[in-house]
């Protein structure tokens, strides 16, 4: 049963171009979501989150949209560099009770922007 | 601030033998979590402790698959018999216990297993 879904295994852009990286969720107890990003070799890193109130959270080039009601959230990352490539992991949580800060992830999506 | 610790950084053993992975999280951090990934997915979580105590091992196939954290600081992880589908990276993650942000979750850079 895979709740969350990153349905787009890769993805490729180029330089100064937009990246969107998609990620569904099913689990109707998710209220906040996370993106990390994985080097080889590497753990995975925290880049951005988003709280089910609300529905946009920019961190620089990096911003995060929810649609609560699609179950849906993306990744965009305006504009993309070289240094951008890696693998995308789109993770959920409740927020509260007896799975607070158990991270379900996504299947990850590999980003490679070329020069 | 020092990062998650983890070793070995790879091993490579035998189906049926046993391997143990180490663990030491970033200091005041009380809780503490073993993923497994395997090649093409994403991070699953086989158990998380709160300092040390177990909050949740419903995914660890307990029949092969043992951790404890003494202390309520290093961990370990061991699998014993170990099988094919074993084969994974094991990551290790700490996080404060402050709701909010990020949750404060910092990942190790794991170690790659192969089992052959």
């Amino acid at each position: 049963d895979q709740q969350v879904k990153q349905n787009s295994p890769s993805l490729s852009v180029q330089e100064g171009r937009i990246s969107i990286l998609n990620c569904d969720y099913t689990n109707s107890m998710f209220d906040y979501f996370l993106w990390y990003k994985k080097y080889p070799a590497e753990g995975p890193t925290f880049l951005i989150s988003i709280s089910s109130i609300k529905d946009k959270n920019e961190d620089g080039r990096f911003t995060v949209f929810l649609n609560k009601s699609a179950k849906h959230l993306s990744l965009h990352i305006v504009p993309s560099q070289p240094g951008d490539s890696a693998v995308y992991f789109c993770a959920a949580t409740p927020r509260g009770g007896t799975s607070y800060g158990k991270l379900t992830f996504g299947q990850g999506t590999i980003l490679t922007v070329h020069p | 601030e020092a990062g998650v610790a983890q070793s070995p950084r790879y091993k490579i053993i035998e189906k049926r033998q046993s391997v143990a992975f180490w663990c030491n999280p970033i200091s005041g951090h009380a809780t503490l979590y073993w993923y497994q990934q395997i090649l093409g997915q994403g991070p699953k979580l086989l158990i998380q402790f709160q300092n040390n105590g177990v909050v949740d091992d419903s995914q660890l196939p307990k029949d092969r698959f043992s951790a404890e954290r003494l202390k309520g600081v290093d961990s370990t992880l061991k699998i014993q018999p170990a099988k094919l589908e074993d084969s994974a990276v094991y990551l290790c993650a700490s996080s404060l216990d402050l709701p909010g942000g990020d949750y404060g979750y910092t990942f190790g850079s794991g170690t790659r297993l192969t089992v052959v």
